[in-house]
């Protein structure tokens, strides 16, 4: 599979513990994106990468949440301390410098978390 | 700022009937790009469509096609002849041209039902 892959897919946690999660975009993509989407609603924009450079950051991504891709490939999000609100899935998106058409981006299929 | 409106919460089609979901934005910004997503429980986003701010031709991608009215500042999805497996939610989203990267600003979405 040659796809954005995450994992892991389902993560349940307690609350106040810390989480992490991978991202391994397509192979040839220098760009990451990382998305969240509570239930009912449409993703929201955390952060991106353009390689291992960190370029913007959403005011969504509080100071319990980091992002890494330290070699440029594949990218962590980890969330320290987690809150009931944290529950949602996370989305990875990868693409391309080639263009900005509509087929240039490519999500993974998420990973869900529940805080309890 | 940049926002996309999505004002039905749910859609029902029979099998083989057109659908059209609607898509409004608001931008100031004189080049965007406007996505469609597919949904489906599993999680992942699935490209469907793209129509760039400066194309004259409204987009088509097999039965789905973009009804792009500029002025009125719509974009809405037609499937043609629904099949059950389009059963989905689905999400409009915009491009912000910030820096030449693919920042999306996603709707609530509509979540689709074909019935046979």
């Amino acid at each position: 599979d040659t796809g954005v892959s995450q994992n892991p897919r389902h993560k349940i946690t307690k609350r106040g513990q810390n989480v992490t999660f991978r991202c391994d975009p397509i192979s040839e993509h220098n760009r990451l994106y990382w998305y969240r989407q509570t239930l009912g609603q449409g993703p929201e924009f955390l952060t991106y990468f353009q390689n291992e450079a960190q370029l913007e950051k959403s005011r969504l991504l509080s100071d319990r949440f980091s992002a890494e891709r330290p070699k440029g490939s594949f990218s962590t999000l980890e969330i320290q301390r987690t809150e009931q609100g944290d529950s949602a899935m996370y989305l990875c998106a990868s693409s391309t410098e080639q263009g900005l058409g509509g087929n240039t981006i490519y999500f993974g299929e998420g990973s869900w978390l529940t805080v309890v | 700022a940049q926002k996309i409106t999505q004002t039905q919460p749910g859609m029902f089609v029979q099998e083989k009937e057109a659908v059209t979901l609607d898509c409004t934005y608001d931008t100031s910004d004189p080049s965007y790009g406007l996505f469609w997503y597919k949904q489906p429980s599993s999680g992942e986003m699935i490209f469907l469509i793209y129509q760039g701010s400066y194309d004259q031709q409204n987009a088509t991608e097999g039965r789905y096609s973009l009804n792009f009215q500029k002025a009125r500042k719509s974009a809405n999805l037609v499937i043609s002849a629904s099949q059950l497996g389009d059963s989905a939610m689905y999400f409009c989203a915009m491009r912000r041209p910030s820096g030449g990267y693919n920042k999306l600003i996603f709707g609530a979405g509509t979540r689709l039902a074909v019935h046979p």
